[in-house]
């Protein structure tokens, strides 16, 4: 297994550019969900979804859009980037927790991101 | 809502010293709680958890113990060594919570000296 792949590894980005991080996971994971890592904030959550078809909201969603057409694949965009959005992106994975016990949430290599 | 507080860092030791990292949260209900590692260039794995209150969680010679009575979750190695030399992230993941949704604090940074 793969695991959880994420492209690119780097991006340097103009302002109001638009770009898509990629995610896959070969686990057949029905939980993913995208984070942004900034110095002293830790991770935290911009989109998830748990399952194909099924997208909402985290705590900081604005700027973002993801969807699910596949169990395999999360791809985050990036409408009009700006400046704030300079930071370490990181897509995770696990079973649903309708699974007995608590399901390990699996972490990509993650993609820094550079707006300028 | 929910919140994890970590100590400040960066921290600084020799090999062979004693670590502690702590971490307090604030949660509705009866939280589980995590410690991710985060090594240099790497995504976060999972080191240690916790599902309920007097549980330790213990890997790799890393323990934590979940008391509920302070909030905490503190983590603690008896003798580090250079390769455990990374950021530590503590997590939660409330009670009431579908799903595999979790709060991080802000994340310490460890680095060992030979």
């Amino acid at each position: 297994n793969a695991g959880v792949t994420q492209t690119p590894k780097f991006q340097v980005l103009k302002t109001g550019q638009s770009m898509t991080l990629q995610c896959a996971q070969d686990m057949n994971h029905e939980y993913m969900s995208w984070y942004r890592q900034d110095p002293g904030m830790g991770l935290r959550l911009i989109h998830y979804s748990v399952g194909a078809g099924i997208t909402d909201q985290g705590e900081v969603p604005n700027g973002y859009n993801v969807s699910r057409s596949t169990t395999e694949d999360f791809p985050l965009r990036l409408l009009s980037a700006a400046p704030s959005q300079t930071s370490v992106y990181f897509c995770a994975s696990s079973y649903s927790t309708k699974r007995v016990g608590y399901n390990e949430q699996f972490f990509g290599p993650g993609t820094r991101l550079t707006v300028l | 809502g929910d919140s994890v507080t970590q100590m400040e860092g960066p921290v600084t030791l020799s090999e062979e010293a004693f670590l502690t990292i702590n971490c307090t949260y604030t949660a509705t209900g009866y939280p589980s709680l995590f410690w991710y590692v985060q090594y240099p260039g790497e995504g976060l794995q999972l080191l240690l958890k916790a599902t309920k209150a007097d549980d330790k969680g213990s890997n790799k010679g890393f323990e934590a113990t979940y008391r509920k009575e302070t909030t905490s979750f503190h983590l603690e190695k008896g003798s580090v060594q250079v390769s455990d030399s990374a950021v530590y992230f503590c997590a939660l993941r409330s009670g009431g919570t579908s799903y595999g949704k979790l709060t991080f604090g802000q994340g310490t940074i460890l680095t060992v000296h030979p």
